[in-house]
């Protein structure tokens, strides 16, 4: 079974608004970090935002947010306020365990295009 | 800070010849992981070391690639003899490992490019 489902291949949207990336994950480890990357053009994976599952609020980073709804095992990608600068293909990635030094799972990744 | 460094960015080889990517973590990470990631797919972990041992290396095609970070700083992925399929983006990234909670965010260098043809 995938350990993280990212169902939109691509998502469009207008400057100036909003837009959620969704991300579903599966693990049966009760600690775990569930992060978000920006990865444009140029290829480099650019760290977003970070979620610990006993967080008791949801992470915001400027224009990030993370929704996180544990039961539903949901961790969505919210930004605000869309720029021409935020297309690129944007990645969720769980942590499993509770320790640093361990290795992300990555989802297949969503497309996102801002036009003007 | 610097940032991790990796080379060659761009690789263009003949099926069956061999490539060797190289990485440099930023100073002070123990961990340093090679991810490949193949056009429109995320990236997949081929190998995880703790300082200069193996943490997990799973997922690498043992019968061609191999890695190797001998003094626990820099690292060398080699793949030979090199198949179509390995045609992809090799990304190193490196993280700080403090041996107790923190939130694990992994540092990606720029990735090599390697088409295989």
């Amino acid at each position: 079974a995938q350990k993280i489902t990212q169902t939109q291949p691509g998502m469009f949207v207008q400057e100036k608004e909003a837009v959620t990336l969704d991300c579903t994950y599966d693990t049966s480890d009760p600690s775990y970090g569930l992060f978000w990357y920006k990865q444009p053009s140029s290829g480099e994976m650019i760290f977003l935002i970070y979620q610990g599952s006993y967080d008791q609020q949801n992470a915001t980073e400027g224009r990030y947010s993370l929704n996180f709804q544990k039961a539903r095992k949901s961790a969505n990608l919210v930004i605000s306020a869309s720029q021409l600068g935020d297309s690129a293909m944007y990645f969720c990635a769980m942590r499993e365990g509770d320790q640093a030094g361990t290795a992300l799972i990555f989802g297949k990744g969503t497309t996102l295009s801002v036009s003007s | 800070e610097a940032g991790v460094a990796q080379s060659p960015r761009y690789k263009i080889i003949e099926k069956r010849q061999s490539v060797a990517f190289w990485c440099n973590p930023i100073s002070g990470h123990a961990t340093l992981y090679w991810y490949q990631q193949i056009l429109g797919q995320g990236p997949k972990l081929l190998i995880q070391f703790q300082n200069n041992g193996v943490v997990d290396d799973s997922q690498l095609p043992k019968d061609r690639f191999s890695a190797e970070r001998l003094k626990g700083v820099d690292s060398t992925l080699k793949i030979q003899p090199a198949k179509l399929e390995d045609s992809a983006v090799y990304l190193c990234a490196s993280s700080f490992f403090s041996g107790g909670l923190n939130t694990g965010e992994l540092f990606f260098g720029e990735g090599s490019r390697l088409t295989v043809l």
